[in-house]
């Protein structure tokens, strides 16, 4: 099982859809969850931490299964704006010195 | 404004030849990291630095080499030994025992 794992999409959805991502990850020990954007040739930029209870920033909620090791993300009335990849990252295992892992990404583009 | 700056945003290499790739932030983080990332592909960690003059090698650290003599620095080397280095590299840096990234801009290294 790789360490971090998402579907690379690309996921196309219209102006005003709901839109999830899913990943899912092997090390059980891991503490720390991340989502981060990736816009084309830019660099990642952190959307939310991930918090055991679930947390929500707007129109993007991220949800923790620690027993089936998943981690989601649900974008809601979807922008133009939002179009972009979207890294899960994990770190590696109990310490917060530990390093991150990221996953390839899932792409989404928004279309008008 | 506080951050982390890399430079040059583009870098050509010739066959043989060592390059220097530089990354700064005055963001008083004690750990930075160096990421490599191709087409399509997710980041792959090269070496991290938790304090100055002590780091660690990362997933895929040969043909590389830093250094860490002070907190605002950590430049990496592509030596000659590395044989495919066009590649985005990005540099990030963190807050000791918080897990979080933040990232530089990003330099492209292109072969000639």
């Amino acid at each position: 099982r790789k360490e971090v794992e998402q579907d690379p999409g690309p996921f196309n959805v219209p102006e005003g859809a709901t839109v999830a991502f899913n990943c899912t990850y092997s090390n059980s020990a891991s503490q720390s969850f991340f989502w981060y954007r990736q816009d084309c040739r830019k660099e990642p930029k952190l959307l939310m931490s991930v918090y055991s209870s679930g947390n929500e920033d707007g129109r993007f909620t991220a949800q923790l299964n620690r027993a089936s090791q998943y981690i989601s993300l649900l974008i809601r009335d979807s922008k133009l704006s939002d179009s972009a990849t979207y890294l899960c990252v994990v770190n590696k295992g109990h310490s917060g010195n530990t390093p991150l892992v990221f996953g390839k990404g899932t792409r989404l583009s928004v279309i008008a | 404004d506080g951050g982390i700056t890399q430079s040059p945003k583009y870098l050509f290499r010739k066959e043989g030849q060592n390059v220097t790739l530089s990354c700064e932030q005055n963001l008083n983080h004690d750990a930075m990291y160096w990421y490599r990332q191709d087409p399509g592909q997710g980041l792959r960690l090269i070496y991290y630095s938790q304090i100055v003059n002590d780091f660690q090698k990362g997933d895929i650290a040969e043909g590389y080499s830093v250094s860490r003599e002070k907190k605002e620095s950590f430049p990496l080397t592509v030596t000659s030994a590395q044989k495919n280095p066009t590649a985005f590299y990005l540099c990030a840096s963190s807050i000791r025992r918080e897990e979080t990234q933040y990232f530089g801009p990003g330099t492209r290294l292109l072969v000639l």
